[in-house]
């Protein structure tokens, strides 16, 4: 069973199209979370929701709107996409939004965009 | 503001040998959490072993140990009798304690190769 899976794996793209994300998690986390991890596998959060409530939102620009439909899923939409969109999306979960739950990962969603 | 520092960007192992990975890390919290985790070439991030600032013993997680200095600000981990499943990149990250969100800082990686 996947605890944390993401849709789609690979995702290749023209500048300037729009494109969506899904993530789901089946472990009854109340927290979700999506980072980036850039060409040099830094890895940044853009942003946490919990319980359908966005709590963390870290200077992304506004071309990227993220949207939870329930605690279970966090979907993560770009408009217009940009070249230095280009990276690898991991959405993630935990039981809650504090330091003592663990995060647990998705296997990540590759961008690229041409 | 919180930084994480991983000063190695890349280790080498010989299979069957140990080794440990340092990190760094800078905050004002007295309450915090620390964390080793493994990435693969499958990209998939692991989560290694976990360290919580108010205790004072080390975690331990079969051959994956940490030492932990909290007045150094200082979180290495260690690899003892290394397989060559090891071979990743591993990330260092803090979170502070309390309500915040559950946000982790990343260090900037450390590559460690084994050799057999």
């Amino acid at each position: 069973d996947t605890a944390v899976s993401q849709t789609p794996k690979y995702l290749v793209t023209q500048m300037g199209n729009d494109k969506s994300i899904k993530c789901e998690q089946n472990l009854g986390h109340d927290t979700m979370y999506w980072y980036k991890q850039d060409s040099k596998k830094f890895l940044k959060i853009m942003f946490s929701y919990n319980n359908k409530e966005l709590i963390i939102n870290e200077t992304v620009p506004n071309r990227f709107s993220p949207k939870s439909p329930d605690k279970a899923h966090l979907n993560l939409h770009i408009n217009s996409l940009e070249l230095g969109d280009s990276a690898v999306y991991f959405c993630a979960s935990s039981q809650t939004g504090t330091g003592f739950s663990p995060l647990h990962f998705g296997n990540g969603t590759r961008l690229t965009v041409t | 503001a919180q930084t994480v520092t991983q000063s190695q960007p890349e280790m080498s192992v010989q299979e069957a040998e140990t080794v440990t990975l340092s990190c760094t890390y800078d905050t004002s919290e007295s309450d915090y959490y620390l964390f080793w985790y493994k990435q693969p070439p499958s990209r998939q991030m692991i989560l290694v072993i976990r360290q919580e600032a108010y205790k004072q013993q080390n975690a331990t997680e079969n051959r994956f140990s940490v030492n932990f200095q909290k007045a150094a600000k200082s979180f290495s981990l260690k690899i003892s009798d290394s397989q060559l499943g090891d071979a990743a990149m591993y990330f260092c990250a803090y979170t502070p304690g309390g309500n915040q969100g559950g946000k982790l800082i990343f260090g900037q990686g450390t590559e460690l190769s084994v050799k057999p």
